[in-house]
Formats: structure tokens, C-alpha cells, sequence
């Protein structure tokens, strides 16, 4: 059962436009979550967080979108950059107050052309 | 560089056998977690140790344990291996046991021939 859902497993945006990188939930439990960037022979990078009590939370080029009715988020950057080329996951956290763990989506690989 | 540091980097065994992955958590982080990558998949979580003590379990087989030793550092110990084993292995760290901004290792690419 794939709680976090990223339905788009490519897209190509060129450069100076924006990305938009979507992820749907299914766990009405979740209340945080996140955005990692991913090189290859890397691990996952932190981007930004967002939680359940907010609907938006911007750092610099990169925004992120929360829709707890619709149980959707998008991550926004703008402008996109070459070196933005990665793949990104969405993760999702029920937090408890003694423990923590992330569910992932599967990723989407953006590439962004020149 | 995350600060996350896992050894060994690659790792290539044969079926049955046992082997043990490494991780240092970022200094004054307390809170270790595991995850696995199998092809084409998001990563998986398995466990979580905070301060020695097990918090969290996800979909961590019975062949597959761990532990977090005084020093902080975690062992992910995998046995009786099988062909559908071999995946990317993450160690990722953080300063609280909810701590969900996760800081990530390079990861072990384990390859079970």
C-alpha cells in the first residue's frame, strides 16, 4: 500500500522556467512533510519541510504547496536550474512524540534543460 | 557532505551469507534511522534507535537486525541473504527522536550474487 504517491516518475522543465513536482498522500495520520533532492552515488539531501498547520512554506527558489483536503502537496522552483537536475522525493511523518519515520514516494526525476 | 558518514561503500557477497553495514551519525545527533532502496523503488524504512534504544520499526525483516552502541554509531546486520537483498542501504541521522528533517548518508550499495 503506497501511502505517499508520486505519480510522475520524469519531467523536463528548461531552465529559468518553473518545476512543479507533485506527491499525493493517502495517511490522514501525517502531519509533516518534506522534500529531499537526490544525486546519483549520493544520499537524499534535505530541502524543505512543510507542516500540517501551515498550507505554504517558501526558501528561496523553492516553495512548497500543502492541500490537506485534496491530501496533495507540489513542490515549486523557480527558476529552475541546470543543476536542479536530480531526483526528488516526497516523504511524509506521522510524528510521535517518542519516534519519527519518513514514508517516501518513489521519486521524480526532473531534468532541466538548457 | 551531510555529515553522515556509512561504510563500506559497496559491498558484494554471495546468498546465505552474513554481513554488517556501518553508520556514524552527525556529531550530537542521537537519533539513527535505516532505510532501504530496491530498484526503482522510494526508499523503505526499516528501524530507528535513538540514544541505544529502539523507537520505531517498519518493514524490517527477521533476518535483518541493528543496534546503536554508547558511541551512537549503528550496525545494520543482515543474514541468510538472499538474491532480492541487494539494494541501496541509508543510514540518516537527526538531534530528536521526532526529528523528521533526516540528514542522509551516501548510502552502501549491497549486490547479493
Amino acid at each position: 500500500d503506497q501511502q505517499v504517491k508520486q505519480n510522475s516518475p520524469s519531467l523536463s522543465v528548461q531552465e529559468g522556467r518553473i518545476s512543479i513536482l507533485n506527491c499525493d498522500y493517502t495517511n490522514s495520520m501525517f502531519d509533516y512533510f518534506l522534500w529531499y533532492k537526490k544525486y546519483p552515488a549520493e544520499g537524499p539531501t534535505f530541502l524543505i519541510s512543510i507542516s500540517s498547520i501551515k498550507d505554504k512554506n517558501e526558501d528561496g527558489r523553492f516553495t512548497v504547496f500543502l492541500n490537506k483536503s485534496a491530501k496533495h502537496l507540489s513542490l515549486h522552483i523557480v527558476p529552475s536550474q541546470p543543476g536542479d537536475s536530480a531526483v526528488y522525493f516526497c516523504a511524509a511523518s506521522a510524528r510521535a512524540r517518542t519516534a519519527s519515520k519518513l514514508t517516501f514516494g518513489t521519486g521524480t526525476r526532473l531534468q532541466v534543460t538548457l | 557532505d551531510s555529515g553522515v558518514t556509512q561504510t563500506p561503500k559497496h559491498l558484494i557477497t554471495a546468498t546465505g551469507q552474513r554481513v554488517t553495514l556501518r553508520c556514524s551519525p552527525r556529531s550530537g545527533d542521537l537519533s539513527v534511522y535505516w532505510y532501504q532502496q530496491s530498484l526503482d523503488q522510494g526508499l523503505q524504512f526499516l528501524i530507528q534507535y535513538y540514544n541505544g534504544e529502539e523507537r520505531a520499526k517498519g518493514n524490517i525483516l527477521e533476518r535483518f537486525s541493528a543496534q546503536q552502541f554508547p558511541d551512537l554509531h549503528s550496525e545494520l546486520n543482515l543474514s541468510s541473504l538472499e538474491l532480492g537483498d541487494s539494494a541501496l542501504y541509508f543510514c540518516a541521522s537527526s538531534a530528536n527522536p521526532t526529528g523528521s528533517e533526516q540528514y542522509f548518508g551516501p548510502g552502501t550499495r549491497l549486490t547479493v550474487t
